[in-house]
């Protein structure tokens, strides 16, 4: 248990779908993060949000789309998705932004 | 732009062999550097946070160092249970985290 949860561990969607991420942290952190993971590279960071606001968009194509309702849930919403889209998106959270993060189990997206 | 590098790319061990495994960096304004653990199919799992050059951080057979230039996760006699991915990430002046490609270890029974 990491004390942040994603859900779903895996998902398998069409390019034309309409699909979200979800992510719950319960470490009472104002700070949460959407990254991503592919084979043979760096993790890449998506998007920070800081006490609901988005301070960072790393130049992410619009067909992410993340929303945070509240400091402790961070949705990821995916449409017209990419077969290079396929990777591990990682949702993490932090105190403030800017400290140590701590990673959820992350969740598998394969795009067919 | 801040740039980590860790070294080697894959390592493999016999169970109790010692070894070391490198991250160098490169960055403006070091706010912390911090070392992951991931297994596979997982998220990477928080294992130490060095601040400033000549701390030094032990976790059961783990012990990692810093310079101003490198940083190092020594294992010490280690066990298959070890065998995972080493992440390696520095925090600069911008706030932005960089990690590096991660060392892969393997412990050989």
């Amino acid at each position: 248990e990491t004390g942040v949860t994603q859900t779903p561990r895996h998902l398998v969607m069409g390019m034309t779908n309409k699909k979200s991420l979800k992510c719950e942290q319960h470490l009472g952190h104002n700070a949460m993060y959407w990254y991503k993971q592919s084979a043979k590279k760096p993790l890449e960071l998506m998007f920070v949000y800081s006490l609901e606001e988005r301070v960072e968009n790393n130049s992410v194509p619009s067909r992410f789309s993340p929303e945070c309702p509240n400091s402790s849930h961070l949705f990821l919403h995916l449409h017209t998705l990419q077969p290079e889209d396929s990777a591990l998106y990682l949702c993490a959270s932090s105190p403030e932004a800017g400290n140590t993060i701590y990673f959820g189990e992350g969740s598998w997206l394969t795009v067919v | 732009e801040d740039q980590v590098t860790q070294s080697p790319e894959a390592l493999r061990l016999q169970e109790g062999e010692s070894s070391s495994l490198n991250c160098s960096y490169t960055v403006s304004g070091l706010r912390g550097l911090f070392w992951y653990r991931q297994d596979p199919g997982k998220g990477p799992e928080f294992l130490f946070t060095l601040y400033s050059a000549g701390e030094e951080k032990e976790k059961e057979r783990l012990k990692a160092t810093l310079t101003k230039k490198e940083s190092f996760l020594h294992i010490t006699a280690p066990k298959p249970e070890d065998s995972a991915t080493y992440l390696c990430a520095v925090l600069g002046a911008n706030s932005k985290l960089t990690f590096g490609k991660g060392i892969t270890l393997s412990v050989r029974p």
